[in-house]
């Protein structure tokens, strides 16, 4: 199984409803990135989580992490066509670890208008 | 537009050709990464430099050939590929190497015949 596991892998979700998607890692979270991805394009940075409880916004995108469920969400109100695309989490590794990102496997979200 | 930029965006090359990847930024980074993303996989690091000295390898094998000449710059050389290296390969960079926001590059889908 992956070190950080992504649900739904996919999501076809009608124009205007709220969705989640939930990010859970089997080991301690020390910083969490929230990245939206057009097919076939480069990532681009929504968010980043640091602590426990932790909740940031960015227009209708709200991420929040649960330290000690091991667990970010991601929740979208108001469903638009501009949000449709692949979330992918990534998390820090331990510092005494390498230095690199881990990455779930992402989930498509694709917006019915 | 993120600041980092990949050339080219899109690469066919047979398996005994040899061809680079290139990316550039001009953010003022220190660090620079090489991804291969495969279809419903996660992103796979492949090698990080920070500060022009490579601090991550992968277990990458040996047909892909990193290069960093400046902290501006990375490339990716290619030689005799196999057909399953076919993917879009992201270069990123970051401020620093642990804990950062990274930016990506719009990606290279590389296709080998």
């Amino acid at each position: 199984s992956q070190e950080l596991e992504q649900s739904p892998q996919s999501l076809i979700v009608q124009e205007g409803k709220n969705l989640t998607i939930n990010c859970t890692s089997s080991k301690t979270l020390y910083g969490l990135y929230w990245y939206k991805q057009k097919y076939g394009e480069g990532l681009i940075f929504l968010m980043m989580l640091q602590k426990g409880g932790e909740e940031k916004s960015h227009e209708k995108i709200t991420a929040k992490l649960d330290e000690k469920k091991q667990q970010s969400s991601l929740h979208i109100t108001a469903s638009q066509p501009s949000h449709a695309g692949i979330y992918l989490c990534g998390a820090d590794r331990p510092r005494d670890s390498n230095y690199q990102l881990i990455w779930g496997a992402g989930t498509k979200l694709i917006i019915k208008p | 537009e993120t600041g980092v930029t990949q050339t080219p965006r899109h690469l066919v090359m047979g398996m005994t050709n040899k061809k680079s990847l290139k990316c550039e930024q001009h953010l003022g980074h220190n660090a620079m990464y090489w991804y291969k993303q495969s279809a419903k996989k996660p992103l796979e690091l492949m090698f990080v430099y920070s500060l022009e000295e490579r601090v991550e390898n992968n277990s990458v094998p040996s047909r892909f050939s990193p290069e960093c000449p400046n902290s501006s710059h990375l490339f990716l050389h290619l030689h005799t590929l196999q057909p399953e290296d076919s993917a879009l390969y992201l270069c990123a960079s970051s401020p620093g190497v642990f804990g950062t926001e990274a930016f990506f590059g719009q990606g290279t889908r590389l296709t080998v015949v």
